[in-house]
């Protein structure tokens, strides 16, 4: 069964069309990241929230927000999302004090 | 802050051969090493980790040794399958508050039958 489970698995957007990803959890876990991953690219933090307190990476672009309104919800907002925002978003979760954390299977974002 | 490199893009070994996958790292302060596997079109998934105060732990075909002069981390898959063709990385975990994985450049394994 599919612990951290991110929608939609593609998504296409227009430049500069705001778009929304999405991520859900079934772990109870409080820690959640949202990683960038281009091709051939290792993945990227962008941010993460330790339950509720939000923890923003210093080279994150501002066009990149974030909200998590409950402990199994997460979500990534591009506001205007240009052709170097193409990549594959990648959600993770863990237990603060564990090693271990947990990706889904990404949402590959194609910008028109 | 953290660097952490690998040293070869791609490894490419025969079905039943011992694979080795390198990976050097800048940050001594590091608690945690992690290496993690990464199928096409998938998330990345936990292999194995080791802590900074140990040099060598072993899995289920899996060995990792750590290297903390030389700030060396390796991964040792004994008889590679055709499974385990993937990407891998390494990762080193910062802490304060949450272990957080900061993740290496990466290594393609292709592993012919």
């Amino acid at each position: 069964d599919a612990m951290v489970i991110q929608n939609p698995r593609y998504q296409v957007t227009q430049f500069g069309k705001p778009v929304t990803l999405s991520c859900s959890q079934t772990l109870n876990h409080n820690v959640m990241y949202w990683y960038q991953q281009k091709s051939s690219q290792a993945p990227k933090l962008l941010f993460h929230y330790y339950d509720k307190d939000f923890n923003n990476e210093a080279d994150t672009p501002d066009n990149f927000q974030s909200r998590r309104p409950n402990t199994s919800f997460c979500f990534l907002d591009i506001r205007s999302p240009g052709l170097g925002d193409a990549a594959m978003y990648l959600c993770a979760t863990s237990r603060g004090d564990n090693t271990e954390a947990f990706f889904g299977q990404g949402t590959r974002l194609t910008v028109v | 802050g953290e660097s952490v490199g690998l040293h070869l893009p791609t490894l490419s070994v025969q079905e039943g051969d011992n694979s080795i996958i390198n990976c050097a790292y800048s940050n001594s302060a590091s608690d945690y090493f992690i290496w993690y596997k990464q199928e096409s079109g998938k998330g990345p998934q936990f292999i194995i980790d080791i802590r900074s105060n140990m040099d060598k732990r072993q899995g289920q075909r899996v060995t990792v040794l750590l290297n903390k002069t030389v700030k060396h981390l390796s991964l040792q898959i004994a008889a590679t399958q055709p499974g385990d063709s993937a990407v891998y990385f390494c990762a080193v975990l910062r802490s304060g508050g949450s272990y957080i994985p900061t993740f290496g450049r990466g290594t393609s394994l292709i592993v012919h039958p």
